[in-house]
């Protein structure tokens, strides 16, 4: 069966810090994908990232940055120069042939 | 282009009634996915259609039901509501089954007292 820990639950930071989020999945596929999105206070889900379980290469999106490490089943998401607008609960998810299974999230508080 | 849109917006209803609920997915795509999301279980997948047909379903009662239509739009149904089944429901789009890229729309607010 397929499960998404995120460790952390809650993190506050002072806006320009760096931030890391946690993510660790199980998984018996062989081949699957991961996941982050995020989930402002307005409640929609927004999709920041798929990765491929063949693909380790760490991704930069601006100030967004992925780090998959397959030997510790790890996809850490690190937000660089943190701005207010940040603030959000990210998840992490994992799927495979079939259904996506989210972590519980992390809620990133962002103060000015 | 358009996002996925759900109706209603917010919902409340008692006990023992029925619901249904709306999702309209992003043009031209054919999957749709149906999540519940509370405080304590978190985002929990309901299931997915793809073609008027299920095709993966998760570990809900048999009270949680849905279809889609040839357009692709999909409805869920919940029947003799409980108090437990107040939720943000979710409804995601993606161009096929499986784990591509989903975007979901804003979704459902239910509230059953």
């Amino acid at each position: 069966a397929q499960k998404v820990t995120q460790a952390q639950t809650e993190i506050s930071v002072v806006e320009k810090e760096d931030v890391t989020l946690d993510c660790v999945y199980e998984t018996r596929d062989t081949t699957y994908y991961l996941f982050w999105y995020k989930q402002p206070p307005s409640g929609e889900l927004v999709f920041l990232i798929r990765r491929n379980s063949f693909d380790e290469q760490n991704e930069i999106s601006g100030r967004y940055s992925w780090n998959f490490q397959k030997s510790t089943s790890s996809f850490n998401f690190t937000i660089t120069a943190s701005q207010v607008v940040d603030s959000a609960v990210y998840f992490c998810a994992t799927g495979g042939s079939e259904k996506l299974v989210f972590g519980k999230g992390t809620k990133l508080t962002v103060n000015p | 282009k358009a996002g996925v849109t759900q109706t209603p917006r917010y919902l409340i209803k008692t006990r023992g009634q029925q619901v249904t609920l709306s999702c309209s997915p992003i043009s031209g795509h054919r999957s749709v996915s149906w999540y519940q999301q509370t405080p304590g279980q978190g985002l929990q997948f309901l299931f997915e259609y793809f073609s008027e047909t299920q095709r993966n379903k998760g570990n809900f009662p048999g009270r949680f039901s849905g279809r889609q239509f040839s357009n692709s739009r999909s409805e869920m149904n919940v029947s003799t509501l409980e108090l437990g089944d107040s939720a943000l429901y979710l409804c995601a789009s993606s161009l096929a089954v499986g784990s591509y890229e989903q975007y979901f729309g804003p979704g459902t607010r239910l509230t059953v007292t």
